[in-house]
């Protein structure tokens, strides 16, 4: 079946340090690979996307790249801040199967200033 | 910017209570979901609704849930008998149907006592 696979959180960081979220998945077909951002106490916010293999999805300084051969997007950014501190989900979507997304269980960040 | 809207933003119930969550949709959207987030949990896929029908329901979606579009712009999401295990935040989301995202309201969060 379909499925999303996160590193587990909680990451706490420093201020300015480099992040990296590991999303690993499982499809049949050719997904979209969406990263959905949740602040405290908040909705869920679309953070990035890449629609097919080699793609590479960007905002806010993040940075994630569909890497089909390693069937992985895994999250990056260069130099976090305290205000990046939250959850971020890595997603699937099959906009020829009816658009629904399957999330991975999320990964919390924390960044100290 | 268009937005999802849903209400109420936090309800309170008594268990065997049957509760309504309302959402209101993007409005040239075509696709509109369900979703559900027990408290430090994935995101897990509820149901999706397509054309005045449901096209696709999870495992999780028994005989107690019950989706309705009653007119041109709200999508309700009913639980007939709540159980303190439904106790979650409720969000629901829209799609126009193409390679874009799915767009979140800021989520009802459902208290069952």
């Amino acid at each position: 079946g379909n499925s999303v696979t996160q590193m587990e959180g909680p990451v706490t960081l420093s201020e300015e340090a480099f992040l990296t979220i590991n999303c690993t998945y499982t499809a049949t077909g050719y997904p979209s690979l969406f990263w959905y951002v949740q602040y405290p106490g908040e909705g869920l916010q679309l953070l990035l996307k890449a629609t097919k293999a080699d793609d590479k999805g960007s905002n806010k300084g993040f940075e994630a790249t569909y890497r089909k051969e390693t069937t992985s997007f895994h999250l990056e950014k260069g130099s976090v801040q305290v205000s990046d501190s939250a959850v971020y989900f890595c997603a699937l979507h099959f906009y020829n199967q009816g658009g629904k997304l399957i999330f991975g269980q999320g990964t919390e960040l924390s960044v100290k200033p | 910017e268009p937005e999802v809207t849903q209400t109420p933003s936090h309800q309170v119930t008594q268990m065997g209570q049957e509760v309504i969550l309302r959402c209101v949709p993007i409005s040239n959207h075509l696709y509109f979901y369900w979703y559900r987030q027990i408290l430090g949990q994935k995101v897990e896929f509820l149901v999706s609704f397509y054309n005045n029908e449901i096209s696709e329901k999870s495992e999780i979606f028994d005989d107690q849930f019950s989706v309705e579009r009653p007119d041109g712009s709200n999508f309700t999401l009913k639980i007939r008998s709540t159980k303190l295990e439904d106790s979650a935040m409720y969000f629901c989301a829209s799609w126009v149907g193409d390679t874009g995202e799915l767009f979140f309201g800021e989520g009802s969060r459902l208290t069952v006592l």
